[in-house]
Order: structure tokens, then sequence, then C-alpha cells
């Protein structure tokens, strides 16, 4: 089955600990992009991939990392979560072109106290 | 960035057709109308695009105005799966192949209640 996979779907941590959510896609697509949803603000994106090793920021990239080593991975990196990462995290990935559509991860959702 | 304006909630019956209107008076000549759905607790998933004739798949239809300035997702026959937030949006495919434009810019969307 075509699918964006997201781990862990749920996960609580504390300030400052490292974190890593991982994103997995086997469609063979190209871009990639991670998307935070918060109550109020809708989705934004945090940073998005064009293809491996070509990474680029979003709207909201502060306090994120990501890398593209391989094209069917992208992780997302907190090096230190602080409170107001607390959010709903969606993973999306897509071929290039105007005529596809985004396939999106089922979310992760952090919580970081 | 061209925008789009939707109501923010509608209700429908079950079995019955609803049609979702989106605005975008601002829409330049190449942009392309997106139409994604989030169902709760899910992440968003594509239903439907198009640039100037309607376009049907076996989610929804899609009916663009002649000016283009505006649009509407037809589906069919509401369920009670079909409950979810519904968000029109414009992408650009000159601009397609580079990062900025690759990312989909949501907006607020409309909530669709279906009811028995």
């Amino acid at each position: 089955e075509a699918q964006v996979t997201q781990n862990p779907r749920y996960l609580i941590t504390v300030t400052g600990k490292k974190l890593t959510v991982t994103c997995s896609q086997n469609m063979n697509h190209e871009y990639m992009s991670w998307y935070r949803q918060d109550p109020g603000l809708g989705l934004r994106q945090i940073y998005y991939s064009m293809n491996v090793e070509a990474t680029d920021k979003g709207d909201v990239p502060e306090g994120y990392k990501v890398s593209r080593k391989e094209k069917r991975n992208f992780p997302l990196i907190l090096e230190s979560p602080s409170p107001n990462q607390t959010s709903l995290y969606f993973c999306a990935s897509s071929f290039t072109g105007e005529h596809y559509g985004y396939t999106f991860g089922s979310g992760t959702r952090l919580t970081v106290v | 960035d061209a925008k789009t304006t939707q109501p923010n909630s509608m209700e429908s019956n079950e079995e019955e057709p609803v049609h979702l209107p989106c605005n975008h008076s601002t829409i330049s000549g190449t942009d392309y109308i997106h139409w994604y759905r989030q169902l709760p607790s899910q992440g968003p998933e594509y239903v439907i695009h198009g640039l100037t004739s309607n376009v049907n798949n076996r989610m929804a239809s899609l009916a663009i105005a002649e000016d283009r300035k505006s649009s509407t997702l037809i589906l069919h026959r509401a369920t009670l799966r079909d409950a979810a937030v519904y968000y029109c949006i414009l992408r650009d495919p000159q601009h397609i192949n580079t990062g900025t434009a690759s990312k989909l810019t949501f907006g607020t969307g409309t909530r669709l209640q279906v009811t028995l």
C-alpha cells in the first residue's frame, strides 16, 4: 500500500531532550515536507526537501532540523525541544509537478513538558 | 499569493449532494485549484484538482467558474465518513518545481458536518 509512515504517533518528552520523528514513504516521491498544525493557526510548513540532499526552510523552521540522505526518509529533528513545539506534526510527500497531490502521514502528536 | 475564501462550516444530510464553495477572485491565469480534506484525527487527504475545466474522480467533482474566480467541490452523496474539514488551495505550476511554490498553504477550510 502506498503510504507515508510517521513514528511515533504520540510522544511526550521533557524540555531539552533531543528527539527525532521519523517519516518514510514508499512511493519514490521526490518532494517531502513537514508541517505542524496548531489550533487557530492551521497547518504551517516547517521544512521541505525537493530531493536527496536538497532541503530548505519553510515558514516556521526555528528549533527544527531535517535531513534527506535517502529518497524515502525525511526525519524531523528537535535538538532541544521546548513547550512551544507542542503540536501535531504531519509529514507529506509528492512527485513534483502540478498534476500530483500530496500524500500525508497520519500525524505525530508531540507534547513537550 | 492568491488567497481563497471558504465558509467556516456547512451541514448536510446523509446521502444528499453537498456543494462546497471557494472564492479565489485574485487567482492568476496559471494557478491550479486543489482541494484537500482532513478527517478527524487524520492527516490531510488529496481530493481533486483542476485548472479550467470541470473535473471528476471517484471521490468528488470540481466545478470551476468560467472566470475562474470561484470553484465548487461537489460530493454527490455525502456519507458520515465525509465529515471533515475541506481546504481549497491554489498552486502555481510555474513554480511547482521550486520548493517555495511546492508548499501547500492551508487556510481555515470549511468544516462539513453530515447528519443522518
